[in-house]
Order: C-alpha cells, then sequence, then structure tokens
C-alpha cells in the first residue's frame, strides 16, 4: 500500500545477530502493528503501538522489542535472531474502521 | 484468549460452482474483516463487517456477519479462476489499550476450470 513502506523488503542473516526492520507510515495513524505470517498460523500480533513511545506485546513477542520515537515509523528488532523467527513479517496501520498491511519483509535467518 | 477458527482450509472447486467459507470466533465482537492474499503478495482489504446482520457484497463475493453466533461466513457464487487466492478472516477485540486483530488461519481457494 502506498501509505505503509516496510524495509528492507528481504533479508537473510546469521543466527544470533540483531536484525531490524523498519515500517513507515504517511497516513499519520495513531495505531501501528507488526504480525509475523509462516504457515499454518495466519498471521500473529508480534507488538503493537498506539503512540509515540507507546507500545504493547501481542501474542507471540517473545525474542521481539519495538521502538516507535516518531508517528510515522515502527521498529522491530530481533536481539539476536533464531531459525524460529524466520518468517514474513507485515507493518499495519488502522483502527476498527479498518487496517491496511504493507508488502511485508521476508527474513530469512540461516 | 480470543480463537478463530476458519474452514475449510483448504478449498478446491470448479467454475461455475458455489461455496461458502465459515469463519467462527470464539469470545463476543462486532467487528470483523475478510482479506484476500495472493501469492507473496500483502493482504488486500476485501469486507470490513461492522455489526450484527451486516451483510456485503463485491462482485462474485459476498460476506455476512452474525454476532450472537460469532460467526462469518464469505459466500462465493460462480467461482472463476481469477478468485484464487488464500482468504483470511480477521476478529478485531478493541480494548482500552487499542484496536488489534486476531487472524482465522486462512482458506486456500483454488479454482479449477
Amino acid at each position: 500500500d502506498a501509505g505503509i513502506t516496510q524495509s528492507p523488503r528481504h533479508k537473510v542473516t546469521e543466527t544470533g545477530t540483531p536484525v531490524t526492520l523498519r515500517c513507515h507510515q504517511t497516513e499519520n495513524h495513531r495505531y501501528m502493528y507488526w504480525y509475523r505470517q509462516d504457515p499454518g498460523h495466519g498471521l500473529r500480533l508480534i507488538h503493537y503501538s498506539y503512540g509515540v513511545k507507546d507500545t504493547d506485546k501481542g501474542e507471540v513477542s517473545d525474542g521481539y522489542s519495538v521502538s516507535r520515537s516518531k508517528t510515522e515509523d515502527f521498529l522491530l528488532t530481533l536481539e539476536s535472531a533464531t531459525s524460529s523467527q524466520t518468517s514474513v513479517y507485515f507493518c499495519a496501520t488502522g483502527t476498527g474502521y479498518g487496517y491496511t498491511f504493507g508488502s511485508g519483509t521476508r527474513l530469512t535467518v540461516v | 484468549e480470543l480463537k478463530v477458527e476458519q474452514n475449510p482450509l483448504f478449498l478446491s472447486m470448479q467454475e461455475g460452482k458455489n461455496y461458502t467459507i465459515y469463519c467462527n470466533y470464539s469470545t463476543t465482537s462486532d467487528r470483523l474483516y475478510w482479506y484476500r492474499q495472493d501469492p507473496g503478495k500483502s493482504l488486500e482489504s476485501l469486507f470490513v463487517l461492522l455489526s450484527n446482520g451486516a451483510v456485503k457484497q463485491e462482485g462474485r463475493l459476498m460476506a455476512s456477519l452474525d454476532t450472537k453466533a460469532r460467526l462469518s461466513t464469505l459466500h462465493i457464487t460462480a467461482a472463476v479462476h481469477d478468485l484464487s487466492a488464500t482468504y483470511f478472516c480477521a476478529v478485531d477485540i478493541g480494548e482500552t489499550s487499542g484496536s488489534r486483530l486476531t487472524f482465522g488461519e486462512g482458506t486456500q481457494l483454488t479454482v479449477n476450470p
């Protein structure tokens, strides 16, 4: 979606290294979300933010941290990547009236 | 903990046929969403259902919501090959600290000539 940009689009990293994924939005939405998508699980919420410096955990938050220092940017960090974190990561914005998803980041941990 | 279950998970159907995908959820909510995802792509919003009895239609797809039964359906009429994709339902359990979606596993639809 034109209003959400995720970077990088693809990344291969080694086990034990830190990785940061970036989500940038241009719509000035208050709420932002990070999901991961794995076969057989649909999308699962990792962390979300309801304002600058206001974040909370989702259902699969272990091993991940987030930061939001500006309305437009929401960062997801894997402090020490593991093979179980190989996945496709989607950022989203929105409210109860609708949500928009970014194009995704395909992360492979080897 | 909210659980969202879709069935079937895999659906192979012939062009021209009708079928229904079901989405059941385990806790009270009156906001449900349907998304389409093509392989390697992002999620495309299809329907936003915001009240009990809501029904929305777009082309060959129609979605409905029964909040008392905690059930939403996505009905496909006279399927065509272009509808082949994975379809997700998602439930919004908006709480004090903000809304967020819980997804079903997805239904992988293949429409055969």
